[in-house]
């Protein structure tokens, strides 16, 4: 059974930083890219930063471009999100997500969702 | 950038068909993906590559995507399928959701 179970979540100032875990389980992590979407309170799904199943290939949204690092550690079955310079609008539930395939491109899904981990950004 | 434009509500009496519209510009070009989230929980998908349902999603899901519109369709809709649904496609190294609409059944 696939799951994964996110943490790190939690108060941050404005400007502060967070780190963000996913760890994975029942299927074979490495052969697999992963995401980051969020859900601000009341909001849709926003797509944040993907990484191919390598950790070679990385793909990040506009709105985080240049302050969340998106990245994994294949040994350790886990998926990471950087989060620098943290904004009151980055307040949201942060979901890790599991693709279909080795790395993204056309017929790109998210077969698997974690439970989701709040940061809330507010001084 | 790219954009999914979804309805904000659509509208279905129990057993009744619903459908829901994701609209691009030349979205038949690319594969759509759509998730179901009820709330307090984390989305699910029930349709990808267009019109492929994942183990386990009812028959009554069901989609298509032609032109500039992608549909879910969901026949003989139930209580239990009023929830928040999301098209997806991707574009540009990105993944793109619509906006999301909320069904009342």
């Amino acid at each position: 059974e696939v799951q994964l179970w996110e943490s790190g979540g939690g108060l941050a100032q404005p400007g502060g930083s967070l780190r963000l875990s996913c760890a994975a389980s029942g299927f074979t992590f490495s052969s697999y890219a992963m995401s980051w979407v969020r859900q601000a309170p009341g909001k849709g799904l926003e797509w944040i930063s993907g990484v191919s199943g390598t950790g070679v290939f990385t793909y990040d949204a506009d709105s985080v471009k240049g302050r969340f690092t998106i990245s994994r550690d294949n040994s350790k079955s886990t998926l990471f999100l950087q989060m620098n310079n943290l904004r009151a609008e980055d307040t949201a539930v942060y979901y890790c997500a599991k693709t279909g395939a080795l790395d993204y491109g056309s017929g790109s899904f998210l077969d698997y969702w974690g439970q989701g981990t709040l940061v809330t950004v507010s001084s | 950038s790219y954009e999914l434009t979804q309805p904000p509500s659509v509208s279905v009496s129990p057993g009744q068909t619903a459908g829901i519209t994701c609209s691009g510009d030349k979205l038949g070009d690319k594969y759509v993906s759509w998730y179901q989230q009820k709330p307090g929980q984390s989305p699910v998908v029930v349709i990808y590559h267009d019109s492929k349902r994942p183990s386990g999603i009812p028959e009554r899901f069901s989609g298509s995507n032609s032109g500039n519109t992608a549909t879910l369709t969901i026949s003989g809709t139930q209580a239990m399928d009023e929830a928040d649904y999301y098209c997806q496609a991707w574009d540009s190294s990105t993944v793109i959701f619509g906006g999301g609409t909320k069904l009342t059944v």
